[in-house]
């Protein structure tokens, strides 16, 4: 139990469905993100949420759309998707100014898109 | 930009000792983690340097030179369960997110 939520652990989704991913934290810290992990690829940081206010995007595609309604939720709204987004999705969480910034990740949500 | 480099494969002896190095590039560094992943499971923090020197944690152990853009993370008493994925990642001046590299995938053997 790392203290960040996510659900659902495993998503299978048609190219033109539409689906969220649901990230909740219960540590108290005001910054979350969503890291993309694919196989054999370093995790790449897709969005960063300070006080419920995007603070970073890293020219994820319009495919992907956070949400962000406080600080302890954050959605990642999936529509038509393609199979190469494929991956394991991680939400995490900090409190900038303790220990560097140390970020916990939730367990992901592992996304199949056929 | 940032540039992280770690070997991709290792494997060791239970009971041994083994060293994972990362080098780094960035500009504004501002910390050093290490993470360890086990397959199909999320990344647990291990460690974090922001000075040089080494950080003692139990049986694991986390180094950093700062003007060599240098870490490793050295592993003793080697267990079976050490067997996981180490993501090494740094953060720069006024990013919050962390910057990962590919990671180092550790087999320990019997």
């Amino acid at each position: 139990e790392t203290g960040v939520t996510q659900t659902p652990r495993h998503l299978v989704m048609g190219m033109t469905n539409k689906k969220s991913l649901k990230c909740e934290q219960h540590l108290g810290h005001n910054a979350m993100y969503w890291y993309k992990q694919s196989a054999k690829k370093p995790l790449e940081l897709m969005f960063v949420y300070s006080l419920e206010e995007r603070v970073e995007n890293n020219s994820v595609p319009s495919r992907f759309s956070p949400e962000c309604p406080n600080s302890s939720h954050l959605f990642l709204h999936l529509h038509t998707l393609q199979p190469e987004d494929s991956a394991l999705y991680l939400c995490a969480s900090s409190q900038p100014g303790t220990s560097g910034n140390t970020i916990y990740f939730g367990e992901g949500s592992w996304l199949t898109v056929v | 930009g940032q540039n992280i480099d770690q070997p991709t494969e290792m494997t060791a002896t239970e009971g041994a000792i083994v060293q994972i190095n990362c080098t780094y590039q960035t500009s504004g560094f501002n910390g050093l983690f290490w993470y360890q992943q086990h397959a199909g499971e999320a990344p647990t923090f291990l460690s974090y340097n922001v000075l040089d020197g080494l950080e003692e944690k139990g049986r694991f152990s986390s180094f950093l030179s700062r003007s060599k853009g240098y870490s490793y993370l050295l592993l003793k008493e080697l267990q079976m369960k050490d067997s996981a994925s180490y993501l090494c990642a740094v953060t720069s001046t006024g990013r919050r997110a962390l910057t990962f590299g590919s990671g180092t995938r550790l087999q320990v053997q019997p």
